[in-house]
């Protein structure tokens, strides 16, 4: 059971915006930065998102994070075939004193 | 072009050891905090544990399914970081990645096999 919830799935047909959740508490995205990492079959993760809502040199503006008490969320809007893959979210954990990451929400593009 | 460049995974036994090397280059590793986190086969991602910088006194924080059988360190001078794992189980078999994971900063990964 992962400290950080995420849906295990979404989905959704090419062009379409789709979001995915990542829930928490106070002690990690009620008070600390969210990260979300994308991970292609067998390749190492990717980050997405920094610190909330930044996006690396190089990530599409189809993606975009939100952050709102001790909830987050990516949105992926122009949804393409190559977007489909396993989305993670990740934040520090204050009272584990550890990093903590969503169960993941493999994405599939119908 | 950043790069971290994981060696030292393999097969081993329960109750055994391993130590995993992590070889960073293309940023100032000195000034990252960096983590280790891992991935069984078909699971999700753990972190395992992680080393602050020089300015943090290389201060380190563990996840508790590993604390007391992992230690990580690092050597500034040599780019590098490093997870000695003792006390080996089944349930330590994954994926094992070297990042900084606020820089965004990933290594491909060094599969570790615990199996008798």
């Amino acid at each position: 059971q992962s400290v950080l919830t995420q849906p295990p799935a979404a989905s959704g047909t090419p062009g379409q915006r789709v979001t995915i959740s990542c829930s928490g508490s106070s002690s990690n995205i009620g008070s600390n930065f969210v990260y979300w990492y994308q991970q292609l079959p067998g390749a190492a993760p990717k980050v997405l998102i920094y610190r909330n809502n930044q996006r690396p040199s190089g990530v599409p503006d189809r993606f975009s994070g939100s952050k709102s008490g001790t909830s987050a969320s990516l949105a992926i809007s122009g949804l393409r075939s190559e977007d489909e893959s396993d989305f993670y979210c990740a934040a520090w954990d204050d009272s584990l004193s550890g990093r903590v990451f969503g169960g993941g929400t493999k994405l599939t593009v119908l | 072009e950043v790069q971290l460049v994981e060696s030292g995974g393999g097969v081993v036994q329960p109750g055994g050891s391993l130590r995993l090397s992590c070889a960073a280059s293309g940023f100032t590793f000195s000034d990252h905090y960096m983590d280790w986190v891992r991935q069984a086969p078909g699971k999700g991602l753990e972190w395992v544990g992680c080393s602050r910088n020089k300015a943090r006194s290389y201060s380190t924080e563990y996840a508790a399914s590993v604390k007391g059988r992992f230690t990580i360190s690092r050597d500034d001078s040599k780019n590098s970081l490093y997870l000695q794992m003792n006390s080996l189980k089944t349930e330590d078999t994954a994926m094992y990645y070297c990042s900084s994971v606020t820089a965004g900063y990933w290594g491909q990964g060094t599969l570790v096999t615990v199996s008798s």
